[in-house]
């Protein structure tokens, strides 16, 4: 079975900086998806990032952007140019790939991220 | 586009109590998840349907919580009777039925027991 671990229940950061977010997971599959989710306190999840395992380039999403180590099964997320509105709960998650799966999300612990002005 | 709507957004019971929750898929989307969410952990698929069928429901506590999803549009969740450790956010999603497909989540609903 797929698992998803994230190691840093939270994290703080100065606003206009940076942060890194870490993941790690453990599969057998070759072929999978990888995501970030936000969760402010509204709570609906608002999907951040996707990384398709097949491709080397780390996807971008303006100030978002992934460090994906496929052999070391690690997923990061690193924000920069933090602002007051990125603090949330993010989760890191794992979907299996292929016509045969499900297509369900498997779901890391969460961080805790806080914004200092 | 509409998002996925649930109801009711809070909800507080006793143990013992039955309580229901709804969901509304975003319309065209054929795939729909429960997750539950307990305080300060990621959310956990109980159930998934595709249309009205069940595809996985292996982290159901079947001896008390039930959902159907009759024509397969709306579907709802029902704990009976509930329990302390039920308390958690419970989050609905859809997709269409494409396992690429983005999820899409509502807002939730949180469940109190005492």
């Amino acid at each position: 079975a797929q698992t998803v671990t994230q190691s840093q229940p939270e994290m703080s950061v100065q606003e206009a900086e940076t942060v890194t977010l870490s993941c790690t997971y453990d599969t057998s599959e070759s072929d999978y998806y990888l995501f970030w989710y936000k969760q402010p306190p509204s709570r609906q999840m608002i999907l951040v990032i996707r990384q398709e395992a097949y491709k080397q380039q780390n996807a971008t999403e303006n100030r978002f952007s992934v460090n994906f180590q496929k052999a070391a099964k690690s997923f990061s997320l690193k924000i920069s140019d933090s602002q007051l509105g990125d603090a949330a709960m993010y989760f890191c998650a794992y979907r299996s790939a292929g016509s045969s799966n499900t297509g369900k999300l498997i779901f890391g612990q969460g961080t805790t991220l806080q914004v200092k002005p | 586009e509409a998002g996925v709507a649930q109801s009711p957004r809070y909800k507080i019971i006793e143990k013992r109590q039955s309580v229901a929750f709804w969901c509304n898929p975003i319309s065209g989307h054929a795939t729909l998840y429960w997750y539950q969410q307990i305080l300060g952990q990621g959310p956990k698929l109980l159930i998934q349907f595709q249309n009205n069928g069940v595809v996985d429901d292996s982290q159901l506590p079947k001896d008390r919580f039930s959902a159907e999803r009759l024509k397969g549009v709306d579907s709802t969740l029902k704990i009976q009777p509930a329990k302390l450790e039920d308390s958690a956010v419970y989050l609905c999603a859809s997709s269409f039925p494409l396992y690429n497909s983005p999820l899409h989540f509502g807002n939730g609903t949180r469940l109190t027991v005492t």
